[in-house]
């Protein structure tokens, strides 16, 4: 089974300035099934990007995603103070595994 | 609108059963893989069960799997999971999520609390 490791853990930022997650796998993720996720306190998840690069419905263009087989990244071109919440990579091939989590805090 | 309604969480004592269910509309539900993905407390997410549009094919987390079952009713578009023999480990919000197993999950519910403690 593919195990995520998200890193770092903790992304301290003000606003304004851009974010980089990481997500990388221990095997090769097929057909670039990596989905990127934000997570707030006391909400659902929010699908943010799907296909490694695409954006899903209503996803502002500062969210973008790149990647292929084990090595991946999430970034955030500028912050708002919105955007400040849990993210999570997950590969939604056969047996569906999420990361961990990088939690984008405000510096 | 895509919605979804989890229902059914609650407390149990370690061994027991419960049933959560999930009301689903504002899109095809027979045409849609479903899942739930739980959330131990201050966790991360954790995918637990998805099941085929025409419920023909059912898939499991390891951790679940003889203990959970996951089901569907397309005709009242409706989402269930039988949890049994639970543990502790078990604690956590579940949510039912739209898709998944090839694709991602675009949709999702508030979730419901199960709580598995004597």
């Amino acid at each position: 089974e593919i195990v995520l490791t998200q890193s770092p853990g903790t992304l301290s930022l003000s606003p304004g300035e851009r974010a980089t997650l990481s997500c990388r796998a221990s095997q090769s993720i097929s057909n670039s099934y990596l989905a990127w996720y934000q997570q707030k306190p006391g909400q659902a998840p929010r699908l943010l990007i799907y296909g490694a690069s695409s954006r899903a419905t209503g996803i502002p263009d500062r969210f973008s995603g790149s990647g292929s087989g084990t090595d991946f990244t999430l970034t955030i071109s500028r912050l708002e103070p919105e955007d400040f919440a849990v993210y999570y990579c997950q590969q939604y091939g056969s047996s569906p595994r999420f990361g961990q989590g990088t939690k984008v805090e405000i510096k | 609108e895509v919605q979804l309604l989890e229902s059914g969480g609650g407390l149990v004592q370690p061994g027991g059963s419960l049933r959560l269910s999930c009301a689903a509309s504002g899109f095809t539900f027979s045409n849609n893989a479903m899942s739930w993905v739980r959330q131990a407390p201050g966790k991360g997410l954790e995918w637990v069960s998805t099941i085929s549009g025409s419920g023909a094919g059912t898939y499991y987390a390891d951790s679940v799997k003889g203990r959970f079952t996951i089901s569907r009713d397309n005709s009242k578009n409706t989402l269930y999971v039988q949890m049994n023999s639970l543990r502790g480990e078990d604690t956590a919000v579940y949510y039912c999520a739209k898709s998944g197993y090839s694709r991602p999950h675009d949709y999702w519910g508030q979730g419901t609390l199960v709580t598995v403690s004597s």
